[in-house]
């Protein structure tokens, strides 16, 4: 079975201007996660979406935003780029489930990463 | 608040020695926890998990882990290292995971270097 796949792998930008990551999940997953990662802060989470919803939103200001299609396939699109957006961009899915109990398919597995520089 | 402690930035072991990551945790509910690896300008790969049952926990590339409750820790260990196994490691736990809602708190990460 095919993981997680991200596109691009690699984006150069410039400040003040936007990109869209796309992330297709592993075949019958229907959660995908994103998260950032950066020397400084770490691993942090973005946001979940579940059947075109985003269930959960990290801590992020509102030019970081997402969405999800009906195959499952996720974009995350940041406006108005800042040097400090320069990260490795993670999408992960799962197969959670809303209303069970959590277990092990609730597992994320992560894709290879977009790294996003911004100059 | 929740959080992950990996106390350990860089660890540098030999080829063929054991090996034992650090992990501490704070959540209130019950955890489940995850160790990922990482290879420089590559994703994260799962080694292994904990939800629930026997507290010591078999993964992939011959790596182990024990939950234990009483010390809110989750060590990572691998009996003997290869020099394959340098990489950058991270521990996590799921927050409200399952169901509603789910997303990883992450630590900081310990890199490991294997000397020959």
């Amino acid at each position: 079975k095919a993981g997680v796949t991200q596109t691009p792998r690699y984006l150069i930008k410039t400040r003040g201007q936007q990109v869209t990551l796309s992330c297709s999940p592993i075949s019958g997953h229907r959660s995908v996660s994103w998260y950032q990662q950066t020397p400084g802060q770490g691993l942090q989470f973005l946001f979940e979406y579940f059947s075109e919803t985003q269930r959960n939103k990290g801590n992020f200001p509102g030019r970081f935003s997402g969405r999800q299609f009906s195959n499952s396939r996720s974009e995350m699109n940041v406006s108005t780029l800042e040097l400090g957006d320069s990260a490795l961009y993670l999408c992960a899915s799962s197969f959670q489930i809303p209303g069970t109990s959590g277990g092990p398919r609730d597992t994320q597995y992560f894709g290879p990463g977009t790294r996003l520089t911004v100059l | 608040a929740q959080s992950v402690t990996q106390p350990d930035i860089h660890i540098t072991v030999s080829e063929g020695a054991s090996l034992e990551l650090r992990c501490n945790y704070s959540y209130g509910a019950t955890p489940y926890l995850f160790w990922y690896v990482q290879s420089p300008g590559q994703g994260l790969q799962l080694l292994l998990k904990y939800f629930s049952g026997d507290t010591l926990v078999q993964g992939i590339k011959g790596f182990e882990a024990e939950f234990k409750r009483s010390q809110s820790s989750f060590n990572l260990r691998k009996p003997s290292v290869h020099w394959s196994d340098a990489a950058e490691y991270f521990c996590a736990v799921g927050i409200n995971y399952g169901g509603s809602q789910g997303n990883l708190i992450f630590g900081k990460g310990t890199k490991l270097s294997v000397k020959p």
